[in-house]
């Protein structure tokens, strides 16, 4: 079947740290990733995408990089700010169904 | 542009009373819809999705029920709630084309007590 396995949480970080969030996957055949974040008390919103091998999916700073040789789609930042402050979600749409597969969320605090 | 609703926002229900979360998307036409459960300090579970008006499938045996008697709108349901029904539930809703990402309502905080 299909799963996301992500680092478990939660991470803190300093303002203006590196960030880097792991998720790796499990599917059958060629599925699209993505990332969500939820803010506190919010639902989810889509941050990026990528639909197939080596796409790099990129929004308000954040960067993914699907890659198919290691499955993963770490989530990276350069430099976080207190306004980052969220739950992160991966999740995979494996294609042949119009169903997300969800990690179970990573919750990041950036103090200032 | 296409918008998602969710009502109530928050709910406390004492255990073996009934359940109603209403959900309704706006600007878009034939979606899609998704109910998700994200229970406390943990990931979210697909409950339900919807193809189409009266086509509903179930993800996870439990005492919730689903319904969507218009194009537009998604109701979640149970006859009885138990204190495990505690969590934050969400309604999605993507477009008909594959690939389509899903996009989120704001979610309704349950409390069973």
């Amino acid at each position: 079947g299909n799963s996301v396995t992500q680092m478990e949480g939660p991470v803190t970080l300093s303002e203006e740290a590196f960030l880097t969030i792991n998720c790796t996957y499990t599917a059958t055949g060629y599925p699209s990733l993505f990332w969500y974040v939820q803010y506190p008390g919010e639902g989810l919103q889509l941050l990026l995408k990528a639909t197939k091998a080596d796409d790099k999916g990129s929004n308000k700073g954040f960067e993914a990089t699907y890659r198919k040789e290691t499955t993963s789609f770490h989530l990276e930042k350069g430099s976080v700010q207190v306004s980052d402050s969220a739950v992160y979600f991966c999740a995979l749409d494996p294609r042949d169904a119009r169903q997300l597969t969800f990690g179970s969320g990573t919750q990041l605090t950036v103090l200032p | 542009s296409q918008t998602i609703h969710q009502w109530p926002a928050t709910l406390v229900q004492p255990v073996g009373s009934p359940l109603s979360l209403e959900c309704t998307v706006e600007g878009t036409s034939n979606p899609n819809l998704y109910w998700y459960r994200q229970a406390a300090g943990r990931g979210l579970q697909l409950l339900f999705y919807s193809v189409g008006i009266g086509q509903i499938s179930s993800e996870v045996p439990q005492n919730l029920s689903a319904s969507r008697p218009q194009d537009r709108q998604f109701i979640l349901s149970s006859k009885k709630l138990l204190l495990s029904d505690s969590g934050f539930y969400l309604c999605a809703w993507s477009g008909s084309v594959a690939l389509d990402e899903q996009y989120f309502g704001p979610g309704t905080r349950l409390t069973v007590t």
